[in-house]
């Protein structure tokens, strides 16, 4: 199974700051033929479903506003939001969809500093 | 719009089964996989499997096969998870997700059933 390991667990930013929060795979999630790196971003709002915000490791899904951007390749990968708002306090998960089982990072809780 | 309606919450006593239901809307259910992903109190994501509602084929995580079955009926757009000889530690929040187009992301959620098992 590929693990994903997210960092930091937790992070704290003020509003209008940049949060950045990285994730890890254990083997390569890049398939070569097409050139894609199989990982997504989600947030999790308590008491709300997950919800899709990046795939394809830079693409944003519909409707995610242009403050969220997804870079990396390979093994490493990170989610930008490069000027935080309020609704943006949720639990983040990175996952990868190169093979089964899919697998997601552990979570990483932002808040407002 | 596009979404996914899951059943309400479910209370079952130790090795009890339970049958979730996700039911589409908005889209070509048979177009896309189902995939279903479980959430255990205060914990993280964790992905069972999908199903292909326009065959039927099935793939699950090795954690859950031999306890778990993904079902579909296409005539009514919904997706099934069944859930055989229930324990404690089974209690969760069971999501169905939509898998888009071209790629395994989950784009689409239901808004999670939760199963509790309690003696």
């Amino acid at each position: 199974d590929i693990v994903m390991t997210q960092s930091p667990d937790s992070l704290a930013v003020s509003l209008g700051e940049r949060a950045t929060i990285n994730c890890k795979s254990s083997q390569s999630v890049l398939y070569s033929s097409n050139n894609k790196n199989y990982l997504a971003w989600y947030h999790q709002k308590p008491g709300q479903p997950p919800k899709l915000l990046i795939y394809w490791a830079s693409t944003r899904a519909s409707g995610v506003p242009d403050r969220f951007s997804g870079s990396g390749s390979g093994t490493d990968f990170t989610l930008t939001i490069s000027s935080l708002q309020a609704e943006d306090v949720a639990v983040y998960y990175c996952q990868q969809y190169y093979s089964t089982p899919y697998t997601f990072g552990q979570g990483t809780k932002l808040e407002i500093k | 719009q596009v979404q996914l309606v899951q059943s309400g919450a479910e209370v079952k006593k130790p090795g009890a089964s339970v049958k979730v239901s996700c039911k589409a809307s908005g889209y070509t259910f048979t177009g896309y996989y189902m995939h279903w992903v479980r959430q255990a109190p205060g914990q993280g994501l964790e992905w069972m499997g999908w199903i292909n509602p326009d065959s039927g084929d099935t793939n699950y995580a090795q954690k859950f096969q031999g306890w778990v079955i993904m079902t579909r009926d296409t005539s009514i757009s919904t997706a099934y998870l069944a859930l055989n000889r229930l324990r404690s530690d089974n209690t969760a929040v069971y999501y169905c997700a939509r898998g888009l187009w071209g790629s395994n992301a989950f784009d689409i959620w239901g808004q999670g059933t939760m199963v509790t098992v309690s003696s």
